[in-house]
């Protein structure tokens, strides 16, 4: 079985200022890993995923996550936030052949001050 | 907009009471999940279909059922409602191939009173 924690439920931060949200999973197999968001009232949309390759990945919006298989993790990242990112964002993970079925996180809520 | 379609998008009942949450896929999607999302349990996966077939199970409770029909489109159907089961209800669709990227809709918000 899979899991994941997302290790801050909520990280405030000022316009501007870079940001990591983190992100570790368990799993006995290989696994895909994805970074999706939720702003308010909407459904989730997926920022960036990790199937292989490149261990640091670019996504949508400025945002990368780096997957590092020794520590089991894969932080997001965006070196200079904006008000309009203030959203709930999820990790998530997949086994391979798992017919996408995603295990999500607890999410975290990053709120971003001017 | 992800083309996922959920209806209804907010729904009041009372305990006991049976609802049915419709989604239609995006065009050309033969997958279907249905997701629950709720303040103390997060999101939780609770079933998909595939053209019309159960492909994966969840923690989905045995009050609580789905179907994908052959025009693709799902219903979710929940009965003998609990305050519990109060949360938000996601559908998602994905193509072909297990990349995992699912396209959300913007979900169905169920107040159990």
């Amino acid at each position: 079985a899979q899991s994941v924690t997302q290790l801050d439920s909520q990280v405030p931060v000022f316009e501007e200022a870079p940001v990591e949200l983190r992100c570790n999973y368990s799993s006995s197999v290989s696994v895909y890993l994805f970074w999706y968001v939720q702003y308010p009232n909407q459904g989730l949309q997926l920022l960036l995923k990790y199937l292989s390759g490149s261990t640091l990945v670019k996504g949508i919006n400025g945002f990368e996550a780096e997957f590092n298989k020794s520590q089991t993790s894969f932080h997001l990242r965006k070196p200079s936030v904006h008000i309009s990112d203030t959203a709930e964002y999820f990790c998530a993970v997949t086994p391979l052949g798992g017919y996408n079925k995603l295990i999500f996180g607890a999410g975290t809520r990053l709120a971003v001050h001017p | 907009d992800s083309g996922v379609t959920q209806t209804p998008k907010h729904l009041i009942t009372a305990t006991g009471q049976r609802v049915t949450l419709r989604c239609s896929p995006r065009s050309g999607d033969l997958s279907v999940y249905w997701y629950q999302q709720s303040l103390d349990q997060g999101l939780q996966f609770l079933i998909q279909y595939y053209n019309g077939e159960e492909r994966a199970k969840g923690n989905i409770l045995e009050r609580f059922s789905a179907q994908q029909f052959p025009d693709l489109h799902s219903e979710l159907n929940l009965s003998s409602l609990e305050l519990g089961d109060s949360a938000l209800y996601f559908c998602a669709s994905s193509g072909e191939g297990y990349t995992g990227e699912l396209f959300f809709g913007e979900g169905s918000r169920l107040t159990v009173l």
